[in-house]
């Protein structure tokens, strides 16, 4: 059982902005852990996509980005192309779990 | 560029220990920055931390699973191990190992291609 909390699916028409959001609870987003998000396309393995709730690393584009508000974080993909059908897992840590890794329960993005 | 590849049986036997192993290449396991983990992901769902290793040998694990895991390190071939005893059908899934930058809150940069592990008699 996930402590963070995704929709399981979300999706647009190429060019559209969607959010993926995450839920957490006060022993993880909401103790002040960062948010990491993943991109898990078909058949392949999962693939960083945001660190650090903000930061991309080198080569993912621009379109994706992401931010954290209290109990919670949100991926941004402004302007959704085809090649971002897949999956997205964010990541964080969880204090009364003692776990230094915990994941979302996934979203299945479409696009239309 | 770091590369990592994971590397065992694809089938185990109920009862049975499931064991594989993670290959590095294009970096060295003994790297301070980094922890060395396992995450493995059931067909359709979620993933799933299983544990970690530091170089110096220290785990930590995943509290549901932490009675059935032994991860190790050889330092010397620049891999790692995953041992899980007693497997159940329930064990059965793509298991990725992935390098675990250190931190406050720490993150997956490099993952394996997976292996799959379907546990049946």
């Amino acid at each position: 059982q996930s402590v963070l909390t995704q929709p399981p699916s979300v999706s647009g028409a190429p060019g559209q902005r969607v959010t993926i959001s995450c839920g957490g609870i006060s022993s993880s987003i909401g103790a002040g852990y960062d948010v990491h998000w993943y991109q898990q396309l078909p058949g392949a393995a999962p693939k960083l996509l945001i660190y650090l709730t903000n930061t991309r690393p080198s080569g993912v584009p621009d379109r994706f980005s992401g931010s954290k508000s209290g109990t919670s974080a949100s991926l941004v993909i402004a302007g959704l192309q085809a090649e971002d059908e897949g999956y997205y897992y964010c990541q964080s840590s969880d204090i009364r779990l003692s776990a230094p890794c915990v994941f979302g329960t996934g979203t299945k993005v479409t696009v239309l | 560029q770091v590369q990592l590849q994971e590397s065992g049986p694809g089938l185990v036997k109920p009862s049975q220990t499931l064991s594989l192993t993670c290959n590095v290449s294009g970096g060295s396991i003994r790297s301070g920055s980094y922890y060395w983990s396992w995450i493995r992901q059931p067909a359709g769902k979620d993933l799933e931390w299983i544990g970690r290793i530091y170089s110096s040998g220290s785990t930590k694990y995943n509290p549901s699973l932490n009675s059935r895991v032994i991860i190790s390190i050889d330092t010397s071939k620049n891999q790692f191990s995953l041992r899980l005893t007693s497997v159940t059908a329930a064990d059965t899934a793509v298991y990725y190992c992935a390098r675990l930058v250190v931190g406050p809150s720490p993150y997956f940069d490099y993952w394996g291609q997976g292996a799959l592990v379907t546990v049946s008699s």
